[in-house]
């Protein structure tokens, strides 16, 4: 069965520097990952996803995440956080049977 | 440039009442899902559906009711709410056609209180 983990519940970064949020994720077969973005009391916001091709992922407001197959990981990145990043982040694997199994979520605080 | 339109957006309701949150969207997705979200927890599937008259339980589907009679529409029965359902809940879809890579789209969501 699909599986993905958020291992950190929260990351703090000052604004300007770097941001990563990690992900890992299990499944059976070629992955396909996602990462959404939740601001407070709305939806989820599509970011970016990997399906084939180059390790490198962009996304929307100029966030990336890089997908590495060895470790199992497709963390977040980007090069110069602002405070109107700080919102919640979910990282997903969708399976052969078109469900998403979503990981437990990251809430990001960018500090001014 | 609707998307996924979910409402009511606030709901309190009392032990034992049922109501309908009501999903609909206009992007001709096959696939349309709930969630439900709950602190620590992400997201939850509820139940499911890949098309017109077809739906299948996700991994919470207990108290939950759901049928597709179209394409856009895709309502959330509460049976018999109980104080376990407070919770938030989305509506997604997407295409289908068996690529999983299709981005899942998702409404903004359904405040839910039993009381």
């Amino acid at each position: 069965a699909q599986s993905v983990a958020q291992p950190e519940d929260q990351v703090n970064v000052a604004e300007g520097n770097p941001l990563t949020v990690k992900c890992t994720y299990s499944v059976s077969g070629n992955p396909y990952l996602f990462w959404y973005v939740q601001y407070p009391n709305r939806g989820l916001q599509f970011l970016l996803k990997y399906i084939t091709g180059d390790n490198l992922v962009k996304g929307s407001y100029g966030f990336e995440a890089e997908f590495n197959k060895s470790q199992t990981s497709f963390h977040l990145k980007k090069p110069s956080a602002l405070v109107s990043d700080s919102a919640l982040y979910f990282c997903a694997v969708r399976d052969f049977g078109q469900n998403f199994v979503f990981g437990p979520g990251t809430r990001l605080s960018v500090l001014p | 440039n609707a998307g996924v339109t979910q409402t009511p957006k606030f709901q309190v309701l009392k032990t034992g009442q049922s109501m309908t949150l009501q999903c609909a969207q206009d992007m001709n997705h096959e696939y349309m899902s709930w969630y439900r979200q709950d602190p620590g927890m992400g997201l939850r599937l509820i139940h499911y559906s890949v098309g017109a008259g077809i739906t299948d339980q996700g991994e919470v589907p207990n108290g939950y009711n759901v049928s597709r009679s179209t394409t856009e529409d895709f309502p959330l029965r509460l049976l018999s709410a109980a104080p376990s359902q407070t919770s938030v809940y989305f509506c997604a879809s997407s295409y289908s056609t068996g690529f999983s890579g299709n981005t899942i789209y998702f409404g903004e969501g359904s405040w839910l209180t039993v009381v």
